[in-house]
């Protein structure tokens, strides 16, 4: 049974670097037919989702647009984890943030398992 | 990006009786040469993740009850749930996995009337 243990911290400075970790048990992050994606959650945006990293003989990343200039998703294959740092960060970017695992390799980009969401609040 | 558009915000039902929600996308999501659908249901509680209820627009999830079904293709959706219990009072969101930015509802909020 795979599970997703999200850490990090809850308070960021705005124009600072937002940074979540996200542990995997059960799966590998190298798995050859997962991604692991980064979704956020506010109550002005709703659920969005923000990017991926997954591995097919080599790593590739994908990012939604608006945030694509300031995020970064890296794996993490010593640990078994991925992470998420969002850059220049404002209030803005205040959500409780999810890790997620999709089935992308056989086209099943739902989400499941997530993890168990991490509120970061932006202050000024 | 494909926009997902649910109806309604929020609805009030009774006890047993049958919920209905809507989403509608702003594109198809009918993959014709896998002839399917891809659109999945959720079910969020307060100060929990989502919960995946159904994907492939029809296909319920292991464990999830059979009073949950989806229906629909191409853009046009529906959950129901037909005999709402205590349980199923949550936010319900769709969300299309046929082309990145994968997108969701803005959700429906289904309380007990």
């Amino acid at each position: 049974q795979v599970q997703l243990q999200q850490s990090g911290p809850g308070l960021v400075t705005a124009s600072q670097t937002l940074s979540l970790t996200c542990a995997i048990s059960g799966d590998s992050v190298s798995s050859n037919s997962a991604a692991w994606n980064w979704i956020r959650q506010s109550p002005s945006r709703g659920l969005e989702w923000l990017g991926r990293t997954y591995y097919r003989s080599k790593w590739y990343n994908d990012y939604e647009v608006s945030v694509k200039s300031r995020i970064t998703i890296n794996p993490d294959t010593s640990k078994n984890q991925f992470s998420l740092q969002l850059n220049s960060v404002t209030p803005e970017d205040t959500a409780v943030y999810y890790c997620a695992k999709t089935q992308s390799a056989t086209g099943e980009n739902w989400f499941g398992p997530w993890g168990q969401g991490t509120l970061v609040t932006v202050s000024s | 990006d494909i926009v997902m558009t649910q109806s309604p915000d929020s609805l009030a039902v009774s006890l047993g009786e049958r919920a209905t929600i809507n989403c509608k996308s702003s594109q198809s999501v009918f993959h014709t040469s896998k002839n399917k659908n891809y659109l999945a249901w959720y079910q969020q509680k307060s100060g929990q993740p989502p919960r995946l209820l159904i994907y492939w627009s029809s296909t319920r999830e292991s464990g999830v009850p059979d009073r949950f079904s989806g229906s629909g293709s191409g853009t046009d959706f529906t959950l129901t749930i037909s005999s709402l219990q205590a349980e199923d009072v949550a936010l319900y969101y769709c969300q299309q996995y046929y082309s990145i930015p994968w997108t969701f509802g803005q959700g429906t909020k289904v309380e007990i009337k």
